[in-house]
């Protein structure tokens, strides 16, 4: 089984601001991770994803994530930001056997200011 | 971008009423996922289907059921509402295959009085 830590529930930046999210992952079997992001009243939408291959993944709207086999993470970053930025994050996991069924995170809140 | 639709998008129902949340998607994916979200939590999967005629229970007991008669669509059934289905409930569908990302539709909030 798998399992997603998301250590900030909430992180406010100014606008033009580097950002990074965190995510920590749990597994015993081999992963693929995601991102995704919840804008207000809306689904969520696949920012990037780490199947195989480089650690460094570029995703939409100028974000990018490196998977840490190691340290068992894969955090978000954005040199950086917008005002529309201001979202709902989550990270994902599943195995990359089987179903492969998605475990979020309870999501980190991105505040963007002015 | 992805064509998946769910209806309504809000409801406000009494308690014992049979509702069923609907989930159509255009893009002919095999696979279509149920989530349940509160408010600042994470999702967690209560039904999914591997493709026609197909449904398992997810991670998270839910009192709700599902059918899979027709590729796109997958709609939900609670036979009678509680307080406690109080949420917002979100579909997704994605194709066959190792690793594809999930699609989302908009999302049902769901309150029960």
């Amino acid at each position: 089984a798998q399992s997603v830590t998301q250590l900030d529930s909430q992180v406010p930046v100014f606008e033009e601001a580097p950002v990074e999210l965190r995510c920590n992952y749990s597994s015993s079997v081999s992963v693929y991770l995601f991102w995704y992001v919840q804008y207000p009243n809306q689904g969520l939408q696949l920012l990037l994803k780490y199947l195989s291959g480089s650690t460094l993944v570029k995703g939409i709207n100028g974000f990018e994530a490196e998977f840490n086999k190691s340290q068992t993470s894969f955090h978000l970053r954005k040199p950086s930001v917008h005002i529309s930025d201001t979202a709902e994050y989550f990270c994902a996991v599943s195995g990359n056997t089987g179903f492969q069924k998605l475990v979020f995170g309870t999501g980190t809140r991105l505040l963007v200011s002015p | 971008e992805a064509d998946i639709y769910q209806t309504p998008r809000y409801l406000v129902i009494g308690t014992g009423k049979k509702i069923t949340l609907e989930c159509s998607q255009t893009m002919g994916h095999d696979k279509m996922y149920w989530y349940q979200q509160d408010p600042g939590m994470e999702l967690h999967l209560i039904h999914y289907s591997y493709g026609v005629n197909s449904t398992e229970k997810g991670d998270l007991s839910s009192e709700s059921t599902v059918s899979r008669i027709r590729t796109e669509h997958f709609p939900l059934t609670l036979e009678s509402a509680r307080p406690s289905h109080t949420s917002q409930y979100l579909c997704a569908s994605s194709p066959s295959g190792s690793g594809e990302t999930q699609y989302f539709g908009p999302g049902t909030r769901l309150l029960v009085l």
